[in-house]
C-alpha cells in the first residue's frame, strides 16, 4: 500500500533558527496537505497544494510541493516557541494517508 | 460555527468490552472520517463515510465498524477490546471527503 514517510522524526531548535521538514510519498498525490498538532491537541489544518510545483508561503511557513507530485517540505523561518507541535502531510489515495510527522521543539 | 464534537473524551474499559464512540461534525459536512494514533503508528485512517455510506476503508480488522446518521453524525464502535487498541481516536469532518479535514478533540480510550 502506499506510505508517505517524513523526515525528521524529531527535530530541536534554538528559537531563532530555521526548520524544514520533508514528506515523501511512494505514490504520486493529486493533492497534499500539511496540518500541525500541539502537544495534547489535535491535527490543524495548515495549507493545501495541488500543482506540481506549486510554492505557499504563510508568514514563516514556506510550503513546496515536489514536481512530481510525490515530495513536498514545509520551511519555517526564524522558529519561535509558537511553533511547536507535530507537523504532519497528508495525501490522498483510495484513503486518506497521513505522514510519519515531524516533532519540533523549540528551546528559547 | 460549531467546531466537530467528539464524546466521550476520556474512556477506561477492559479487554474484551466493546465501545462506541460518537462524533458530530460541523454543520454541513457530509464527510466523516475516522482515525487512530498512537505513538508508535502514527495516525492512521479508519474509515471514511458520505452520506451514510461506507466510502473507504483502511487496513483495521472487523472488530472496528462504523456507521453514519442522516444528520451526518457518526459512531465508529470497537468490539472485543484488546490492549493494543490503546489510542487517542480522532474523527475529522469536510465538505466532501479528502478536502480540508477538521478534526475534533478525539476520544483518549485506554483498554486495561
Amino acid at each position: 500500500g502506499q506510505q508517505v514517510m517524513q523526515i525528521p522524526q524529531y527535530q530541536h531548535v534554538q528559537e531563532g533558527e530555521d526548520f524544514t521538514t520533508y514528506c515523501n510519498s511512494s505514490t504520486t498525490l493529486s493533492n497534499i496537505q500539511w496540518y500541525k498538532q500541539r502537544p495534547g491537541g489535535h491535527p490543524v489544518f495548515l495549507i493545501q497544494l495541488v500543482k506540481s510545483g506549486e510554492v505557499k508561503k504563510q508568514k514563516r511557513l514556506t510550503f513546496q510541493f515536489g514536481e512530481a507530485k510525490k515530495n513536498s517540505s514545509l520551511h519555517i523561518t526564524a522558529t519561535q516557541t509558537t511553533d511547536v507541535g507535530t507537523y504532519f502531510c497528508a495525501g490522498p489515495d483510495n484513503q486518506f494517508y497521513f505522514g510519519t510527522g515531524t516533532s519540533l521543539t523549540v528551546i528559547p | 460555527k460549531a467546531g466537530v464534537t467528539q464524546t466521550p473524551r476520556y474512556l477506561i474499559k477492559t479487554r474484551g468490552q466493546q465501545v462506541t464512540l460518537s462524533c458530530s461534525p460541523i454543520s454541513g459536512h457530509r464527510s466523516v472520517s475516522w482515525y487512530q494514533q498512537t505513538p508508535g503508528q502514527g495516525l492512521q485512517f479508519l474509515f471514511e463515510y458520505f452520506s451514510e455510506t461506507q466510502r473507504n476503508k483502511g487496513n483495521f480488522p472487523g472488530r472496528f465498524s462504523g456507521r453514519q446518521f442522516s444528520n451526518s453524525r457518526s459512531e465508529m464502535n470497537v468490539s472485543t477490546l484488546e490492549l493494543g487498541d490503546s489510542a487517542l481516536y480522532l474523527c475529522a469532518s469536510s465538505l466532501q471527503g479528502y478536502n480540508e479535514q477538521f478534526f475534533g478533540p478525539g476520544t483518549r480510550l485506554t483498554v486495561l
